[in-house]
């Protein structure tokens, strides 16, 4: 299975602060790779996938970057609602997986 | 818009077995792939299980094959999650989730989740 790993863990950022988040698979995922937003006691809601595909009705302030083993998620401007917990996964090959996550909480 | 609701979860005795049940609405549940993701209290997710739009292929993650089956009833629009031999590390939230993309075998590309349910808690306690 392809491993993802993810970093920081955990961040504390301000509102308005920019905000990166990266992701690294273990071998190349082309760009088969999605990223989620996870708020406590909620399902998780994707918000990029192919790599900087933003969903639709999503903020532009969200975006992401990257191909082969590296990616990036990008929060410009930090909103109050934007604090959760992010994951990335690989969809390139099964089984599917999910990196670790990481916590963005407030300064 | 796609709306799906897991049930089924509950306290359940090391060892037992217990059935998840997600049942889908609001979209043409027949032509989704279904998939099954959980995540244990304080941890990341996992994925465990796909099945196919007609329900002839499945595929699992490593940690549930030979114990959890995955199947479906298209005309009742409901994805089912069979968990035997349970253990403590099987605690976790189980979603279902829902891909209109569907599974095509273990060398296809997988997907990325777009619809998922709201969850169903599994505790496994003596």
């Amino acid at each position: 299975a392809i491993r993802m790993t993810q970093s920081p863990p955990s961040l504390s950022a301000s509102s308005g602060d920019r905000v990166t988040i990266t992701c690294r698979a273990n071998q190349s995922i082309s760009r088969y790779l999605a990223w989620y937003q996870q708020k406590p006691g909620k399902a998780p809601k994707l918000l990029i996938s192919a790599a900087s595909t933003l969903q639709s009705g999503l903020p532009s302030r969200f975006s992401g970057s990257g191909s082969g083993t590296d990616f990036t998620l990008t929060i410009t401007s930090l909103q109050s609602e934007d604090f959760a917990t992010y994951s990335c996964q690989q969809y390139y090959s099964y089984p599917p997986t999910f990196g670790q996550g990481t916590r963005v909480e407030i300064k | 818009q796609v709306h799906l609701v897991e049930s089924g979860g509950g306290v359940v005795q090391p060892g037992r077995s217990r059935r998840l049940s997600c049942a889908a609405s609001r979209f043409s549940f027949s032509s989704y792939g279904m998939h099954w993701v959980r995540q244990a209290p304080g941890k990341g997710l996992e994925w465990l299980a796909v099945i196919s739009s007609g329900g002839s292929k499945q595929y699992y993650a490593d940690s549930v094959k030979g114990r959890f089956t995955i199947s479906r009833d298209n005309p009742k629009n409901t994805l089912f999650l069979q968990m035997n031999s349970l253990s403590a590390d099987d605690t976790a939230l189980y979603y279902c989730v829902a891909t209109q993309e569907d599974y095509l075998g273990s060398e296809s590309y997988a997907a990325s989740f777009e619809s998922w349910g709201q969850g169903t808690l599994v505790t496994v306690s003596a």
